[in-house]
């Protein structure tokens, strides 16, 4: 069974510039989360999708949004880059909601916003 | 929201020895589960305790969660240089958020 998958695996991008990362399940897994990591932060959580409803919010700013597809493929938009925003961002997918089940994580997008 | 804290930060031990590494929470919890993140493999789920168990064990490693004082622990036995990675605990927040503690980070050395 293929592992998630998240394209780009890099991104470079100007600060006030917008992006979006995509992320594929392993199939039959329902329930896409996003997580941010930095170096100063650690892993925090971003929010969690499921059955294309949004079920939970980390602390975030509007400037990061998230959907989810029929097909549980899942995007991240950040809008007006910021330089804190830099990081890893991670995905992960698993067969049930509510994030007390195993995550499978992907490999992450590597953002540098310069 | 809180982030789990993790001890030690850092652990350097020769190949063969054990390693043990401890989380704390302040939060009830439903489970506590715990993550290794290296290089090659980026993050990878190695074990999930609930909060009705107290130790659980998967191959070399063995988990403890006392509720009671808002800890756990992962024990790493017979380390290999293949361990070497960073390892995190991770537990769900009132209000459905995933939180993964700081992290320690582990050097084994053959």
């Amino acid at each position: 069974k293929a592992g998630v998958t998240q394209t780009p695996r890099y991104l470079i991008k100007t600060r006030g510039q917008q992006v979006t990362l995509s992320c594929s399940p392993i199939s039959g897994h329902r329930s896409v989360s996003w997580y941010q990591q930095t170096p100063g932060q650690g892993l925090q959580f971003l929010f969690e999708y499921f059955s294309e409803t949004q079920r939970n919010k980390g602390n975030f700013p509007g400037r990061f949004s998230g959907r989810q597809f029929s097909n549980s493929r899942s995007e991240m938009n950040v809008s007006t880059l910021e330089l804190g925003d830099s990081a890893l961002y991670l995905c992960a997918s698993s067969l049930g909601a509510g994030l007390s089940y195993e995550q499978y994580f992907g490999p992450g997008t590597r953002l540098t916003v310069t | 929201s809180q982030q789990g804290e993790e001890d030690p930060q850092a652990l350097s031990i020769q190949e063969g020895e054990n390693a043990t590494m401890n989380c704390s929470y302040k939060t009830s919890i439903n489970n506590l589960q715990w993550y290794r993140q290296n290089s090659g493999r980026g993050l990878v789920h190695l074990i999930l305790i609930r909060s009705n168990e107290r130790e659980k064990h998967s191959g070399r490693l063995r988990v403890t969660l006392d509720t009671s004082k808002k800890s756990s622990s992962l024990l790493i036995t017979a380390s290999r240089a293949a361990d070497t990675a960073s390892y995190f605990c991770a537990f769900m927040e009132y209000g459905n958020k995933l939180v993964f503690g700081a992290g320690t980070i582990l050097r084994v050395k053959s």
